[in-house]
């Protein structure tokens, strides 16, 4: 079966760093995203990563190794606004999007 | 760029009535959308996928008599929640697929529609 694994819960300091990490099991791949999205909101895209390697976008990075079946997403220089849950999900052979079930980040002042 | 709206963004009905949301790609053309469920502190559920010009893919257990999607052109789709019930009541969120950008099969979602169905 398909699998996408990630914590259910995360707490951090606002100003720190923190690092959500994401595995998956999936028929195929195709790529790896990762969403944000706030509480009664629709996610919003952050990041696309389908070769090995750290792709940085200002204070989100988000790195892939498809031989671990692993990704993260970093988040530098934590804001209050970053409360919010954080979405891995896996496109597989067929060009379908595997969710996972989204890690809850807290941020404390 | 790649913005998608989605119309109405709450909706109150009913028990038993009909109910039609919208889902627009605003600057881009998508040939193909998708529909989500979320219910409260869970994880998005794809109902089904919606192809322009044909008829859409449903996911296990949706019943796409109920759920009706309708994806007429390259920038509109529509979902009606036919003879909706309380156990209906949700959050339900479109996307729609841009494949002319760098970053390849992104999806890009609307802002949602909460229904409440009464």
């Amino acid at each position: 079966g398909q699998n996408i694994d990630q914590p259910t819960e995360m707490t951090a300091t606002e100003g720190a760093i923190v690092q959500i990490n994401c595995t998956y099991q999936t028929s195929g791949f195709n790529g790896l995203f990762w969403y944000q999205q706030h509480a009664g909101e629709a996610p919003t895209f952050l990041s696309y990563n389908v070769l090995d390697g750290l792709e940085e976008k200002g204070r989100f990075s988000s790195f892939l190794s498809r031989s671990k079946g692993y990704s993260y997403l970093l988040l530098k220089e934590l804001q209050m606004k970053d409360s919010a849950s954080y979405l891995c999900a896996v496109m597989d052979s067929n060009y379908q999007l595997i969710w996972g079930a989204g890690t809850k980040l807290i941020i404390k002042p | 760029g790649a913005v998608v709206s989605q119309h109405p963004s709450w909706v109150i009905c009913k028990s038993g009535t009909s109910v039609k949301i919208e889902c627009r790609s605003l600057d881009f053309q998508a040939t193909t959308m998708f529909w989500y469920r979320q219910f409260p502190k869970q994880s998005l559920m794809l109902m089904a996928t919606s192809n322009e010009g044909s008829k859409a893919t449903y996911e296990q257990g949706v019943e796409k008599d109920k759920f009706l999607i309708n994806h007429a052109s390259l920038t509109l789709s529509t979902l009606t929640v036919t003879s909706a019930h309380p156990e209906d009541s949700s959050f339900y969120i479109c996307s729609a697929r841009d494949v002319g950008t760098g970053e390849a099969d992104t999806q890009y979602f609307g802002p949602g529609t909460r229904l409440t169905v009464l």
